[in-house]
């Protein structure tokens, strides 16, 4: 029943490691995002596909890779992990123009 | 580029405590506004919106009304209880088309018994 939904929920890794966050939505949406909530609780935006095409991309290094293989579907892939990267991810999605519904989150912690 | 400024915490209340959160935006034309809010281990949930000037959104008791003269959108809640403990968004979406949301940097709210 939960409407957007990300694996895993938490996700410990070394650096330098390679990593992928998924997330689906059933909520028949055509746009999906990808924001980054820093240690101080700053929400920002990263990536947004729309009906599987790139619509938004932030200045994010280009170790994050998104992947949108379906309009329920979208992934983070992440090469390489640094300190810097350890935050909590969250993906939302919305029909175009409209609220957003966000996921619960990934906290990613890199050691 | 659009932004938003808020109030920053954090604040803590006691139960039926009036609740004020100020936010400011800077935008052109007329953007969307809304406030989110997430509770503890939670995503951010949609509180309330306005997307017009003079629109009041409201629910749970709490409200907020564009007001384009001041650039405001004023978080408020006659009487808090401490299930409103959560972190409190202001957030904007700029007029013509674009899909992105612009954060405040988020207010944490503790209200004690």
């Amino acid at each position: 029943d939960t409407a957007v939904s990300q694996t895993p929920k938490y996700l410990v890794t070394q650096m330098g490691n390679d990593k992928s966050i998924k997330c689906e939505q059933n909520l028949g949406h055509d746009t999906m995002y990808w924001y980054k909530q820093d240690s101080k609780k700053f929400l920002k935006i990263m990536f947004s596909y729309n009906n599987k095409e790139l619509i938004i991309n932030e200045t994010v290094p280009n170790r994050f890779s998104p992947k949108s293989p379906d309009k329920a579907h979208l992934n983070l892939h992440i090469n390489s992990l640094e300190l810097g990267d350890s935050a909590v991810y969250f993906c939302a999605s919305s029909m175009t123009q409209n609220i957003q519904y966000f996921g619960a989150g990934t906290r990613l912690s890199v050691l | 580029g659009n932004s938003v400024t808020q109030m920053e915490g954090p604040v803590t209340l006691s139960e039926e405590a009036f609740l004020t959160i100020n936010c400011t935006y800077t935008a052109t034309g007329y953007p969307s506004l809304f406030w989110y809010v997430q509770y503890p281990g939670e995503g951010l949930q949609l509180l309330l919106k306005a997307t017009k000037a003079d629109d009041k959104g409201s629910n749970k008791g709490f409200e907020a009304t564009y007001r384009k003269e001041t650039t405001s959108f004023h978080l408020e809640k006659g009487s808090v209880q401490v299930s409103d403990s959560a972190v409190y968004f202001c957030a904007l979406r700029g007029q013509g088309g674009s899909e992105k949301l612009v954060f405040g940097k988020g207010m944490k709210l503790t209200v004690n018994p």
